[in-house]
């Protein structure tokens, strides 16, 4: 079974420029999730998608938002980017809806100039 | 709110030597507890779990014991390996947060020939 996608990989773009992200879960997978990781912050929850309903959201602006399709596949777009945005942005899929495992994809890294 | 400590690294150790990674947690509830290590340029990888007090989660020749008494979960390998070197996180999840993770700040092994 191919494991959690996503896309791009490497991403440069410059303050002001808004930009999206896009996941593929594993197949059967109904729940993914998105994270930041910063060397500063460390690993931060970003938003929990189910069923294409949000279900959890971290402690970010409202810049960053994201959604989920009915294939479940997720996008998240990041707008009026700035440079503390710049991060290894990792999506994760779960196959249920309660402390499951979540399997992570190899992530998008992000660099706003 | 909830969160997970542990300790900092790097740690640095020879091949075959014994490898503690300390992680303590403050939760309401009763979390389900988890390893992930990341290699190098990659995403995050599950290591083990564990869902209730005093369950052992093992893999690869690592072993965590979920504590409650102690709130720990402390990762423990008996003889360790060069291709053991990575980042190992420490994280929590709980019923009600869907499958939102928090995270540890991470702790690097070295571990040389």
């Amino acid at each position: 079974k191919a494991g959690v996608t996503q896309t791009p990989r490497y991403l440069i773009k410059t303050r002001g420029q808004q930009v999206t992200l896009s996941c593929s879960p594993i197949s059967g997978h109904r729940s993914v999730s998105w994270y930041q990781q910063t060397p500063g912050q460390g690993l931060q929850f970003l938003f929990e998608y189910f069923s294409e309903t949000q279900r959890n959201k971290g402690n970010f602006p409202g810049r960053f938002s994201g959604r989920q399709f009915s294939n479940s596949r997720s996008e998240m777009n990041v707008s009026t980017l700035e440079l503390g945005d710049s991060a290894l942005y990792l999506c994760a899929s779960s196959l249920g809806a309660n402390q499951e495992t979540q399997y992570f994809g190899p992530g998008t890294r992000l660099l706003v100039l | 709110g909830d969160s997970v400590t542990q300790m900092e690294g790097p740690v640095t150790l020879s091949e075959e030597a014994f490898l503690t990674i300390n992680c303590t947690y403050t939760a309401t509830g009763y979390p389900s507890l988890f390893w992930y290590v990341q290699y190098p340029g990659e995403g995050l990888q599950l290591l083990l779990k564990a869902t209730k007090a005093d369950d052992k989660g093992s893999n690869k020749g690592f072993e965590a014991t979920y504590r409650k008494e102690t709130t720990s979960f402390h990762l423990e390998k008996g003889s360790v390996q060069v291709s053991d070197s990575a980042v190992y996180f420490c994280a929590l999840t709980y019923l009600n947060a869907g499958n939102m993770l928090t995270f540890g700040g991470g702790t690097r092994l070295m571990v040389k020939p």
